[in-house]
């Protein structure tokens, strides 16, 4: 079964320093990898996606990473802001059968910005 | 900005009640998606619709949830009867195509509460 699994669970860090957040999955056969950002009571927004030739991607401060060899991706967070608090959702998509690409979610990690 | 709407925001409703949920994708989105999400979980893939086809629909619970695309534009979804367990957030998202690279633009979503 499609695993992705994220850590940490929760991080809490402050204004201004800089974060990285981790993804493992074991999805099969692998298509793609998206971080998305979801604030509080809202849906999630695309940051990033990255196909199985890429390795890096950035976003503004943010900077996404694939080691598709290992099976793991980070989302780096640069000179974090309070904006930044939210949960961050990391994403991998499998090639169905029929040609769809079926993702599988994380449960996230919820990063807390203190000023 | 064009925006993937959902209606209703919020919902109460009690046990054994029906309800149905509104999606109304970014125009032009060929495909379009229903997640669950549970508080502090990541969204779950309930169905896929490309155009007004079921793409995938193996995680619906078809004893109770039905999902319509008739005319490959907005979606519904329904739970009937509710159970107390259906209580969660509904996403809905869309997107162009399901190639990919292809960017899932969610709505705000639809927050159910079962009493």
């Amino acid at each position: 079964k499609n695993q992705v699994e994220q850590s940490p669970q929760s991080l809490i860090i402050l204004e201004g320093k800089n974060c990285t957040l981790q993804c493992n999955y074991t999805v099969s056969p692998f298509s793609n990898l998206r971080w998305y950002k979801q604030d509080t009571g809202r849906g999630p927004v695309s940051l990033t996606i990255m196909t199985f030739s890429e390795n890096t991607k950035s976003n503004g401060r943010y900077t996404a990473t694939l080691d598709a060899d290992t099976k793991q991706s980070s989302l780096h967070i640069t000179a974090s802001q309070l904006s930044d608090s939210a949960s961050y959702i990391c994403v991998v998509s499998d090639t169905s059968s029929g040609g769809s690409y079926i993702p599988t979610f994380g449960r996230g990690t919820s990063l807390i910005v203190h000023p | 900005e064009a925006e993937v709407a959902q209606s209703p925001r919020y919902k109460i409703t009690e046990k054994s009640q029906a309800v149905a949920f509104w999606c109304d994708p970014i125009s032009g989105h060929a495909t379009l998606y229903w997640y669950r999400q549970i508080l502090g979980q990541g969204p779950e893939l309930l169905v896929q619709f490309q155009d007004e086809s079921v793409v995938d629909d193996s995680q619906l619970p078809k004893d109770r949830f039905s999902a319509e695309r008739l005319k490959g534009v907005d979606s519904t979804l329904k739970i009937q009867p509710a159970e107390l367990g259906d209580s969660a957030m509904y996403l809905c998202a869309s997107s162009l195509g399901s190639g990919a690279k292809n960017i899932q633009y969610f709505g705000a979503g639809t927050r159910l509460s079962v009493l």
